[in-house]
C-alpha cells in the first residue's frame, strides 16, 4: 500500500517452506494489482498481478490473494528456494489512470 | 530480460554537468515512464508518456526534463542535479494504463 517507510520489514524463512508476504493498500477504487520482485542491482520484477474481480489467481509456485473488504493483498511462495531471496512490493492501479502507487517492499530471506 | 533497456547502468556526475539518461522498449507498448527509486521509499512515479503525449508530471523539478521521441524511445534530460537526486531511476512500459508494467534495469545515478 502507500507507506514511505523508514524501516523495510523483513521475512526470513527456511527453504523449502511456504513464504506469505502482505500488503495493505489504500485506495478502495483500486482495481487492478500487481506483485513485483526486486534483486539487488536490477529492475523489479512482474511476478503475478489480479484485478478486482478475482479474489485468488495462481501461478507457477505463487498465489496472489485479494481481500477488497480490508483492502489488503498477500502474495504466497509455495516451496521458497535460495533464489527467491528479492525484496517484494505490491503496486495498485485503477482503470483511466497511469498511476500506479507501489508499497515500500518486504525483504525474503531464504535460509539454508 | 524484459524488453526494456536502459542506458547507462551507471552514472557519477557533477552538480554542474549535464546528462540524459536513455531507455528504450522493444514490447510495443504505448506507454512508458520515468521513476526515481530512493533507499526504503516507494517508486515515485515521475512522468508518464503515452503514445509519445506527456500525461503525468508528478511536481518534478525542472532540472529534470523527459522527451519522448516515439513510443519505443524515453529520454530523461539532467541538468544541475541536486546530491539528493542520487537515486536508482527506473524506466518502465505498459500496454497501456492500468496494465502491466515491465521495469528496466534502472541506472543508478549518483551526483557530487
Amino acid at each position: 500500500g502507500e507507506s514511505v517507510g523508514l524501516h523495510l520489514p523483513t521475512l526470513s524463512v527456511q527453504e523449502g517452506d511456504n513464504s506469505i508476504i502482505n500488503c495493505a493498500y489504500s485506495n478502495s477504487a483500486s482495481d487492478y494489482f500487481i506483485w513485483y520482485k526486486q534483486e539487488s542491482g536490477k529492475g523489479p520484477q512482474f511476478i503475478i498481478d489480479i484485478r478486482s474481480n478475482m479474489d485468488k489467481r495462481q501461478g507457477q509456485r505463487v498465489t496472489v490473494l485479494l481481500n477488497k473488504t480490508v483492502k489488503h493483498l498477500s502474495l504466497q511462495i509455495a516451496a521458497t528456494q535460495p533464489g527467491d531471496s528479492a525484496v517484494y512490493f505490491c503496486a495498485e492501479t485503477h482503470s483511466g489512470t497511469y498511476k500506479y502507487i507501489f508499497g515500500t517492499g518486504t525483504r525474503l530471506k531464504v535460509l539454508a | 530480460e524484459t524488453g526494456v533497456t536502459q542506458t547507462p547502468r551507471h552514472l557519477v556526475m557533477g552538480m554542474t554537468n549535464k546528462k540524459s539518461l536513455k531507455c528504450e522498449q522493444h514490447l510495443g507498448h504505448n506507454a512508458m515512464y520515468w521513476y526515481k527509486q530512493s533507499a526504503k521509499k516507494p517508486l515515485e512515479l515521475m512522468f508518464v508518456y503515452s503514445l509519445e503525449e506527456r500525461v503525468e508530471n508528478n511536481s518534478v523539478p525542472s532540472r529534470f526534463s523527459p522527451e519522448c521521441p516515439n513510443s519505443s524511445h524515453l529520454f530523461l534530460h539532467l541538468h544541475t542535479l541536486q546530491p539528493e537526486d542520487s537515486a536508482l531511476y527506473l524506466c518502465a512500459s505498459s500496454p497501456a494504463g492500468a496494465d502491466t508494467q515491465y521495469f528496466g534495469p534502472g541506472t543508478r545515478l549518483t551526483v557530487l
